[in-house]
């Protein structure tokens, strides 16, 4: 039972451009959500997070919008750089504890 | 500090051995997990502790998985037995306490990448 969907396994978007990578959630019980990138051979590095009480966050490049009606939240990158291309997993966790479910994971390549 | 800690970043074993893997977090993180990442998939949850006490085992954690964490600081991870579907990377990741209106997550480690042969 898949608790956090990224449905979109790879994605390619031109240097310079805006990056959207989408996630869907099935628990309303999540309270906050998180970001993180991943390099092949490196354990993720949080990006961005989003608390549940509010609908965007940002920080530099990276905005995470929340659609908490819809269970639904995505990640803008603007623009795209070289460096933004590795894996982006989504991953929400419950107000009832500390762990974190994660999605499977968008593949982001940023072409020149 | 250096942030999380994980030995060996890679494992290769043949089927039917022990393997164990050693994970240091962040010291002032109470929290540790251990996760598991196949090809394809994001991080699976295996299991948790907070200071000494593992809180919670995933079902994918079979009899042949053990995780301590005897003093609240370093953790281990132990598959016996292996089996070639333990291939994996293995995540170590630790958190601290919850702030109010701050930025939490886990600071994972590198991972302990295992192929069992």
């Amino acid at each position: 039972d898949q608790q956090v969907k990224q449905n979109s396994p790879s994605l390619s978007v031109q240097e310079g451009r805006i990056s959207i990578l989408n996630c869907d959630y099935t628990n309303s019980m999540f309270d906050y959500f998180l970001w993180y990138k991943k390099y092949p051979a490196e354990g993720p590095t949080f990006l961005i997070s989003i608390s549940s009480i509010k609908d965007k966050n940002e920080d530099g490049r990276f905005t995470v919008f929340l659609n908490k009606s819809a269970k639904h939240l995505s990640l803008h990158i603007v623009p795209s750089q070289p460096g933004d291309s590795a894996v982006y997993f989504c991953a929400a966790r419950t107000n009832r504890d500390d762990k974190i479910i994660f999605g499977k994971g968008t593949r982001l390549h940023i072409l020149p | 500090d250096t942030g999380v800690s994980q030995d060996p970043r890679h494992k290769i074993t043949k089927r039917g051995q022990n393997v164990t893997f050693r994970c240091d977090p962040i010291s002032e993180h109470n929290r540790l997990y251990w996760y598991r990442q196949t090809l394809g998939q994001g991080p699976e949850f295996l299991t948790y502790f907070q200071n000494e006490a593992q809180l919670e085992k995933s079902r994918l954690l079979s009899d042949r998985f053990s995780a301590e964490r005897p003093k609240g600081s370093f953790s281990t991870l132990e598959i016996q037995r292996t089996e070639q579907g333990d291939s994996a990377m293995y995540l170590c990741a630790s958190s601290g306490r919850r702030q109010g209106k701050g930025i939490w997550g886990y600071t994972f480690g590198s991972g302990t990448r295992l192929t069992v042969v």
